[in-house]
């Protein structure tokens, strides 16, 4: 178990700019996880997949955001024109799908917008 | 839909006091519970949860929460705290089928020599 692995860990990008940042999940680990964090602030959900399947979206999620898990592993989350509030971390979290089994966390990425 | 509030934002405190870090919770269905920790520089870590059963749950470093259906409340207790002990700490609430957790805003607890 190498734990939630999340790339780049630092990102600084013009407003304007499209970035992609991926989070290779624990391997038997089906489920997989995108939140947000600003400073101060508790984790807030953005997306979760199943295998390849995105079965929701939150309503936090603008239409310059999309995610991917093409073939069930790892994910990328693209924010495309960014904005200077879209600045925060953004986390990866994968769990296996039986019952409760809890979310393991990686270290995320954090965003800056200049 | 879940929600989650932890009513302090900072706790300060002195080492081997007592703490507690309060946690109240939302839904209209039965739920997990669940407490994370956030040391600084670090990722989220679970620090225990409720499922079913016991309402009592402890961690391996002496904390412990109560699940209060009545209170709907999830309380984390620790009866001495060590300057370790300083971190984020974060409630969170998932429906009873597992999925997204939904977090609340998340406790700084500063233990000071």
């Amino acid at each position: 178990d190498t734990g939630v692995s999340q790339n780049p860990r630092h990102k600084i990008t013009k407003r304007g700019q499209n970035v992609t940042f991926r989070c290779d999940p624990i391997s038997e680990h089906n489920r997989l996880y995108w939140y947000r964090q600003t400073l101060g602030q508790g984790p807030e959900f953005l997306t979760y997949f199943q295998n390849e399947a995105q079965l929701e979206k939150s309503r936090l999620l603008s239409d310059r955001f999309s995610a991917e898990r093409p073939k069930g592993s790892f994910s990328t989350l693209e924010i495309q024109r960014t904005e200077q509030g879209d600045s925060a971390m953004y986390l990866c979290a994968s769990s296996s799908k039986t019952g409760a089994s809890p979310l393991h966390f990686g270290n995320g990425t954090r965003l800056t917008v200049t | 839909a879940q929600s989650v509030t932890q009513l302090d934002s900072q706790v300060p405190v002195f080492e081997e006091a007592p703490v507690e870090l309060r946690c109240n919770y939302s839904s209209s269905v039965s739920v997990y519970l669940f407490w994370y920790v956030q040391y600084p520089n670090q990722g989220l870590q679970l620090l225990l949860k409720y499922l079913s059963g016991s309402t009592l749950v402890e961690s391996i470093n002496g904390f412990e929460a109560e699940f209060n259906k009545s209170q709907t409340s999830f309380h984390l207790r620790k009866p001495s705290v060590h300057i370790s002990d300083t971190a984020e700490y974060f409630c969170a609430v998932s429906n009873n089928q597992g999925g997204k957790l939904i977090f609340g805003q998340g406790t700084e607890l500063s233990v000071k020599p």
